[in-house]
């Protein structure tokens, strides 16, 4: 069973540009978790989509957002790209409901700004 | 929202020793888990626990969840250099929808 992948593993950009990173999450999983992960720290929350709709959305600015798609893939955007976005985005799946049972994190994006 | 209080922050400790690491939360928490990152991965599931009082264990690991229903406890015996990375807890209130995440705990070992 394939697990969470996602692309790309490496993003470089300027700031002030935009960066769309992508998602697949575990065939069968409906909700899909975004958290962003500066270096050395800690996992902040980003978003949570299930089934088409957001669920629920971290302490971040607007120009952070997302979609999620009917196949359960899901997009990560972030527009007016500052240098503190620098950053580990990870993805993670589980079932609707099922967050009790853990989530499966992807290896992530390394977004850097420059 | 919910904070997860993870300690210590990070440690430093000599290849065979023993670990022990802990979260609490200032709630009651249905289900705890403990994950592993390694450097440039996503964090892995490694134990999860879901009674009050339950010890379960994976390997050298050994997790608890405490009694209170507000902490759990982490152990790895003997330590080995693939033990490096950063251990996070994770927990569901009851009522909640998702996970709570601590901070991490760095685990470093030393030559």
């Amino acid at each position: 069973e394939a697990g969470v992948t996602q692309s790309p593993t490496h993003l470089i950009k300027t700031r002030g540009q935009q960066a769309t990173l992508r998602c697949s999450p575990i065939s069968g999983h409906t909700s899909v978790y975004w958290y962003q992960q500066a270096l050395g720290l800690g996992l902040q929350f980003l978003l949570w989509y299930d089934e088409g709709e957001e669920r629920n959305r971290g302490n971040f600015p607007p120009r952070f957002s997302g979609r999620q798609f009917p196949n359960y893939s899901s997009e990560l955007n972030v527009n007016a790209l500052e240098l503190e976005d620098s950053a580990l985005y990870l993805c993670a799946s589980s079932l609707i409901g099922q967050a009790s049972y853990g989530y499966t994190f992807g290896s992530g994006t390394r977004l850097t700004v420059v | 929202g919910q904070q997860l209080n993870q300690s210590p922050q990070s440690m430093f400790i000599q290849e065979g020793e023993d670990v022990s690491m802990n979260c609490t939360s200032s709630s009651i928490f249905n289900t705890w888990l403990w994950y592993k990152q390694d450097p440039g991965e996503g964090p892995v599931l490694l134990i999860a626990l879901y009674k009050a009082g339950e010890l379960t264990s994976n390997g050298r690991l050994t997790a608890q969840f405490g009694i209170t229903r507000k902490d759990s406890f982490l152990n790895i015996s003997a330590s080995i250099p693939s033990d490096v990375g950063i251990y996070f807890c994770a927990g569901q209130e009851g009522g909640a929808d998702g996970l709570t995440f601590g901070k991490g705990t760095h685990l470093i070992i030393q030559p």
